[in-house]
Protein backbone atom coordinates (compact mmCIF):
# COMPACT_ATOMS: atom_id res chain seq x y z
CA UNK A 1 0.00 0.00 0.00
CA UNK A 2 1.03 3.02 -1.27
CA UNK A 3 0.70 6.05 1.38
CA UNK A 4 1.73 9.14 -0.70
CA UNK A 5 1.91 8.23 -4.52
CA UNK A 6 2.36 11.42 -6.82
CA UNK A 7 1.74 10.87 -10.87
CA UNK A 8 4.02 10.75 -13.20
CA UNK A 9 7.07 10.11 -11.90
CA UNK A 10 8.32 11.64 -14.74
CA UNK A 11 7.31 15.00 -16.89
CA UNK A 12 9.05 16.15 -19.59
CA UNK A 13 7.20 19.22 -21.66
CA UNK A 14 8.16 22.25 -23.54
CA UNK A 15 8.24 25.58 -22.37
CA UNK A 16 4.66 27.54 -22.46
CA UNK A 17 2.82 24.34 -21.62
CA UNK A 18 0.44 23.74 -18.78
CA UNK A 19 0.40 20.75 -17.18
CA UNK A 20 -0.74 18.82 -13.72
CA UNK A 21 0.98 16.32 -11.16
CA UNK A 22 -1.38 14.39 -8.91
CA UNK A 23 -0.78 13.52 -5.26
CA UNK A 24 -2.78 11.44 -2.81
CA UNK A 25 -2.53 10.16 0.56
CA UNK A 26 -4.37 7.73 1.97
CA UNK A 27 -2.74 7.79 5.90
CA UNK A 28 -6.28 9.98 6.93
CA UNK A 29 -3.95 12.92 7.07
CA UNK A 30 -5.12 16.16 7.64
CA UNK A 31 -2.23 18.46 5.65
CA UNK A 32 -0.43 18.12 2.62
CA UNK A 33 2.30 19.93 1.01
CA UNK A 34 4.10 20.12 -2.17
CA UNK A 35 8.08 21.11 -2.42
CA UNK A 36 10.24 21.62 -4.90
CA UNK A 37 13.90 20.30 -4.85
CA UNK A 38 16.08 22.17 -7.30
CA UNK A 39 19.24 21.15 -8.69
CA UNK A 40 21.08 22.41 -5.65
CA UNK A 41 19.15 20.03 -3.73
CA UNK A 42 17.50 22.80 -1.09
CA UNK A 43 13.99 21.44 -0.59
CA UNK A 44 11.34 24.66 -0.77
CA UNK A 45 8.38 24.77 0.51
CA UNK A 46 5.62 25.98 -2.06
CA UNK A 47 2.01 24.89 -0.68
CA UNK A 48 0.31 23.81 2.23
CA UNK A 49 -3.22 22.18 2.39
CA UNK A 50 -4.85 21.56 6.15
CA UNK A 51 -8.15 20.36 5.76
CA UNK A 52 -8.55 21.54 2.24
CA UNK A 53 -7.34 24.95 3.43
CA UNK A 54 -4.34 26.76 2.45
CA UNK A 55 -2.62 27.73 5.70
CA UNK A 56 0.85 28.35 3.55
CA UNK A 57 1.82 29.72 0.35
CA UNK A 58 5.63 30.93 -0.11
CA UNK A 59 6.59 33.62 -3.27
CA UNK A 60 5.95 30.96 -5.83
CA UNK A 61 4.74 32.59 -8.99
CA UNK A 62 0.87 32.55 -9.08
CA UNK A 63 1.59 30.38 -12.55
CA UNK A 64 1.40 27.55 -10.04
CA UNK A 65 -2.22 26.49 -8.50
CA UNK A 66 -2.92 24.10 -6.00
CA UNK A 67 -5.81 22.62 -6.10
CA UNK A 68 -7.58 20.31 -3.24
CA UNK A 69 -10.61 18.53 -4.27
CA UNK A 70 -10.87 16.34 -0.97
CA UNK A 71 -8.26 16.33 1.73
CA UNK A 72 -6.87 12.87 0.47
CA UNK A 73 -5.78 14.64 -2.88
CA UNK A 74 -3.79 17.85 -3.64
CA UNK A 75 -2.82 18.65 -7.41
CA UNK A 76 -0.39 21.07 -8.25
CA UNK A 77 -1.43 22.98 -11.95
CA UNK A 78 1.40 24.97 -13.31
CA UNK A 79 0.73 27.18 -15.89
CA UNK A 80 2.90 28.54 -18.58
CA UNK A 81 6.21 26.52 -17.69
CA UNK A 82 9.64 28.15 -17.85
CA UNK A 83 13.06 26.53 -17.96
CA UNK A 84 13.32 27.14 -14.54
CA UNK A 85 10.65 24.78 -13.25
CA UNK A 86 12.83 22.12 -14.03
CA UNK A 87 13.00 20.11 -10.70
CA UNK A 88 11.62 17.72 -8.88
CA UNK A 89 8.44 18.44 -7.12
CA UNK A 90 8.01 16.56 -4.20
CA UNK A 91 3.98 16.00 -2.57
CA UNK A 92 3.40 15.20 1.30
CA UNK A 93 1.47 14.84 4.30
CA UNK A 94 1.38 15.29 7.90
CA UNK A 95 -1.08 14.13 10.51
CA UNK A 96 -1.39 17.74 11.38
CA UNK A 97 0.63 21.24 12.41
CA UNK A 98 1.63 20.72 15.59
CA UNK A 99 4.62 19.47 16.84
CA UNK A 100 4.20 15.98 17.64
CA UNK A 101 2.18 15.71 14.14
CA UNK A 102 4.64 17.38 11.77
CA UNK A 103 6.37 13.98 10.57
CA UNK A 104 6.05 14.45 7.69
CA UNK A 105 5.66 11.94 4.53
CA UNK A 106 6.72 12.34 1.03
CA UNK A 107 5.95 10.95 -2.17
CA UNK A 108 8.19 9.50 -4.83
CA UNK A 109 9.17 12.66 -6.50
CA UNK A 110 7.55 13.97 -10.02
CA UNK A 111 11.17 15.08 -11.87
CA UNK A 112 9.51 17.59 -14.41
CA UNK A 113 12.40 18.43 -17.31
CA UNK A 114 11.01 22.21 -19.31
CA UNK A 115 12.64 21.99 -22.80
CA UNK B 1 15.68 35.68 8.74
CA UNK B 2 15.66 31.84 9.39
CA UNK B 3 18.22 29.83 8.27
CA UNK B 4 19.60 26.11 8.51
CA UNK B 5 23.26 25.32 8.16
CA UNK B 6 24.80 22.05 7.10
CA UNK B 7 28.08 21.09 5.73
CA UNK B 8 27.70 20.18 2.18
CA UNK B 9 29.69 16.47 1.68
CA UNK B 10 31.30 14.38 3.89
CA UNK B 11 32.98 11.03 3.53
CA UNK B 12 33.57 8.46 5.66
CA UNK B 13 34.60 4.67 6.27
CA UNK B 14 32.31 1.28 6.72
CA UNK B 15 32.12 0.24 9.98
CA UNK B 16 33.55 4.17 11.47
CA UNK B 17 30.91 6.77 13.02
CA UNK B 18 30.32 10.20 11.64
CA UNK B 19 28.71 12.77 13.25
CA UNK B 20 26.84 15.56 10.99
CA UNK B 21 26.50 18.97 12.60
CA UNK B 22 23.23 21.55 12.05
CA UNK B 23 23.12 24.90 13.41
CA UNK B 24 19.70 26.61 13.11
CA UNK B 25 18.00 30.32 13.31
CA UNK B 26 14.50 30.39 13.07
CA UNK B 27 11.59 32.49 14.27
CA UNK B 28 10.31 30.40 17.20
CA UNK B 29 11.46 26.82 17.31
CA UNK B 30 9.32 23.86 18.07
CA UNK B 31 11.57 20.95 17.29
CA UNK B 32 13.93 19.76 14.83
CA UNK B 33 13.85 16.94 12.32
CA UNK B 34 16.47 14.60 10.57
CA UNK B 35 15.42 12.95 7.55
CA UNK B 36 17.35 10.92 5.09
CA UNK B 37 16.90 11.23 1.56
CA UNK B 38 19.17 8.55 -1.45
CA UNK B 39 19.42 9.44 -4.34
CA UNK B 40 16.64 9.90 -6.77
CA UNK B 41 14.36 9.10 -3.92
CA UNK B 42 12.31 10.48 -1.69
CA UNK B 43 12.97 12.38 2.15
CA UNK B 44 12.34 9.39 5.06
CA UNK B 45 11.75 10.44 8.30
CA UNK B 46 14.91 9.29 10.38
CA UNK B 47 14.22 11.48 14.28
CA UNK B 48 12.49 14.47 15.65
CA UNK B 49 13.92 15.88 18.73
CA UNK B 50 12.38 18.85 21.09
CA UNK B 51 14.13 18.55 24.44
CA UNK B 52 17.54 19.09 24.69
CA UNK B 53 19.67 15.61 24.86
CA UNK B 54 19.96 12.49 22.60
CA UNK B 55 17.97 10.12 21.54
CA UNK B 56 19.38 7.15 19.80
CA UNK B 57 17.59 4.40 17.68
CA UNK B 58 19.49 1.69 16.81
CA UNK B 59 22.37 3.06 14.80
CA UNK B 60 21.60 6.12 14.41
CA UNK B 61 21.31 9.00 17.46
CA UNK B 62 20.25 12.73 17.07
CA UNK B 63 21.28 15.34 19.93
CA UNK B 64 19.73 18.68 20.46
CA UNK B 65 21.08 21.92 22.05
CA UNK B 66 18.36 24.41 22.14
CA UNK B 67 20.08 27.58 24.05
CA UNK B 68 22.77 26.79 21.32
CA UNK B 69 20.37 26.39 18.01
CA UNK B 70 22.67 22.88 17.46
CA UNK B 71 21.94 19.48 16.63
CA UNK B 72 23.64 16.30 15.43
CA UNK B 73 22.82 13.25 14.20
CA UNK B 74 25.52 10.14 14.91
CA UNK B 75 25.44 7.37 12.63
CA UNK B 76 27.29 4.33 13.90
CA UNK B 77 29.07 1.34 12.44
CA UNK B 78 28.45 2.78 9.36
CA UNK B 79 27.07 0.43 6.14
CA UNK B 80 27.38 1.49 2.59
CA UNK B 81 23.74 1.66 2.22
CA UNK B 82 24.05 4.70 4.72
CA UNK B 83 24.96 6.85 1.58
CA UNK B 84 22.71 9.18 1.41
CA UNK B 85 21.83 13.08 2.07
CA UNK B 86 20.91 13.79 5.34
CA UNK B 87 18.28 16.56 5.96
CA UNK B 88 18.02 18.89 9.04
CA UNK B 89 15.05 20.80 9.09
CA UNK B 90 13.36 23.19 11.97
CA UNK B 91 9.72 23.60 13.37
CA UNK B 92 9.18 27.62 13.87
CA UNK B 93 6.50 29.32 15.64
CA UNK B 94 4.12 29.14 12.65
CA UNK B 95 4.74 24.96 13.12
CA UNK B 96 6.42 25.36 9.32
CA UNK B 97 9.45 23.37 8.79
CA UNK B 98 12.38 25.42 7.87
CA UNK B 99 14.73 22.96 5.96
CA UNK B 100 18.42 22.68 5.05
CA UNK B 101 20.16 21.94 1.99
CA UNK B 102 21.17 18.74 3.45
CA UNK B 103 24.85 16.92 3.99
CA UNK B 104 25.82 14.54 1.26
CA UNK B 105 27.31 11.82 3.05
CA UNK B 106 29.98 9.28 1.47
CA UNK B 107 30.42 5.74 2.59
CA UNK B 108 33.88 4.04 1.33
CA UNK B 109 34.84 0.99 2.08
Amino acid sequence: DTAVSQTPKYLVTQMGNDKSIKCEQNLGHDTMYWYKQDSKKFLKIMFSYNNKELIINETVPNRFSPKSPDKAHLNLHINSLELGDSAVYFCASSQGTSELYNEQFFGPGTRLTVL
Amino acid sequence: GQNIDQPTEMTATEGAIVQINCTYQTSGFNGLFWYQQHAGEAPTFLSYNVLDGLEEKGRFSSFLSRSKGYSYLLLKELQMKDSASYLCAALDSNYQLIWGAGTKLIIKP
